[in-house]
């Protein structure tokens, strides 16, 4: 399966600071990607999708200038937390589409932030 | 995409088959049924998708009822390892711009 790669694996960043999550493809060139955000003992929910060289599609409730997606690169995504509040503290995962006809998505490590 | 609806929790014996329900009622003729698996603290993996008939890869096996209502993913041997959260999703194919929404899923405990 592909190999999903996402840094850091865990940040601790400061009320009001900013901070960038990558996500990278390791193996194959991604088209779409998505981010997804997990609180503690729930499920994952969809933040929004990224296509490279065009503009994130965020889903309903998410503020797109609070997390800013940029897909620059066919292998490289990032989610910047701006403005960071601790209720934005959660376990962010990163996922991408498989290549050609393959009906898996494969998804990152996930990344842990705490904002205190 | 259609919801589904799956047991919050199970527990199964090491070694015995794990057989996980998903009910997904609404379905449509041209939606997947996809399964994943979470385990703590770690992005979400893989197991097996189907349309309509059984499927069987290394990992799983997957049954769907004829009318297509509801599916039982079974682990043929679980193992300690197999303690996860399994996740029973229905979405449109590649093509169709399908995203994968999670549902609440269910946490499987395999004991000694």
């Amino acid at each position: 399966g592909a190999v999903v790669s996402q840094h850091p694996s865990w940040v601790i960043c400061k009320s009001g600071t900013s901070v960038k999550i990558e996500c990278r493809s390791l193996d194959f060139q991604a088209t779409t990607m998505f981010w997804y955000r997990q609180f503690p003992k729930q499920s994952l929910m969809l933040m929004a999708t990224s296509n490279e060289g065009s503009k994130a599609t965020y889903e309903q409730g998410v503020e797109k200038d609070k997390f800013l997606i940029n897909h620059a690169s066919l292998t490289l995504s990032t989610l910047t937390v701006t403005s960071a509040h601790p209720e934005d503290s959660s376990f962010y995962i990163c996922s991408l589409r498989g290549p050609g006809g393959t009906y898996e998505q494969y998804f990152g490590p996930g990344t842990r932030l705490t904002v205190t | 995409d259609a919801k589904t609806t799956q047991p919050p929790s199970m527990d199964c014996a090491e070694g015995r088959a794990a057989n996980l329900p998903c009910n997904h009622s609404t379905i449509s003729g041209n939606e997947y049924v996809y399964w994943y698996r979470q385990i703590h603290s770690q992005g979400p993996q893989y197991i097996i998708h189907g349309l309509k008939n059984n499927e069987t890869n290394e990992m799983a096996s997957l049954i769907i009822t004829e009318d297509r209502k509801s599916s039982t993913l079974i682990l043929p041997h679980a193992t300690l390892r197999d303690t996860a959260v399994y996740y029973c999703i229905v979405r449109r194919g590649r093509n169709q711009g399908g995203k994968l929404i999670f549902g609440q899923g269910t946490e499987l405990s395999v004991k000694p």
